[in-house]
């Protein structure tokens, strides 16, 4: 079974510029969620998706990110325009249930360097 | 809110060393716990969990014990590897409400041969 892929691995932009991530969850898994880590800090949530719809995006910085899940399958997460601050490795992760107990199945993350 | 809160890193051992590495976290009611692991080049994948006080949660020799009288859920192994060099993330999840998994910042442990 396919895990969680994420593309492009690894993104040098300069400030200004757009990127695009994508996101590949395990096949089945309703729950998709969207996290960043910044240098040496933790990992910090972004936002979270349910199929399709948007479950809780709390964690979205700002107007400048916006995510997609069209179909339920894939999604994405475009920054536009980036600043320099939006750098760092973006983890995404699928779960099939939600709950407290379950566990989360990462991707190897997408690392965003903005210049 | 809820959080996680880890020693810093790195930690260095020698092989065959014990290991300890410190989480406490900060959260409404019971939640449940979690430690991932990242080896390098890989994304994260869940080591162990516990879901209640004093559940043990163990996996490839690493054990850790939810101590709701401490909020902690430190890791321990009684003799590493260089192979279990890697990035160790605590993390937890809230009963009810949105079950978002929080996350702390992470410990790198570095084990020379």
């Amino acid at each position: 079974e396919a895990g969680v892929t994420q593309f492009p691995s690894h993104s040098v932009i300069e400030k200004g510029q757009t990127v695009t991530l994508r996101c590949d969850p395990i096949s089945g898994h309703d729950n998709l969620y969207w996290y960043r880590r910044v240098m040496g800090k933790e990992i910090k949530f972004l936002l979270h998706f349910v199929k399709e719809s948007k479950q809780d995006e709390s964690g979205m910085p700002n107007n400048r990110f916006l995510a997609e899940r069209t179909g339920g399958t894939y999604s994405t997460l475009k920054v536009q325009p980036a600043e320099l601050e939006d750098s760092g490795v973006y983890f995404c992760a699928s779960s099939q249930v939600q709950g407290n107990t379950g566990e989360l199945f990462f991707g190897e993350g997408s690392r965003l360097t903005v210049l | 809110g809820n959080s996680v809160t880890q020693m810093e890193g790195p930690v260095t051992l020698s092989e065959e060393a014990f290991l300890t590495i410190n989480c406490t976290y900060t959260a409404t009611g019971y939640p449940s716990l979690f430690w991932y692991v990242q080896y390098p080049g890989e994304g994260l994948q869940l080591l162990l969990k516990a879901t209640k006080a004093d559940d043990k949660g163990s996996n490839k020799g690493f054990e850790a014990t939810y101590r709701k009288e401490t909020t902690s859920f430190h890791l321990e192994k009684g003799s590493v590897q260089v192979s279990d060099s890697a990035v160790y993330f605590c993390a937890l999840r809230r009963k009810g409400g949105s079950y978002i998994p929080t996350f702390g910042r992470g410990t790198s442990l570095i084990v020379h041969p």
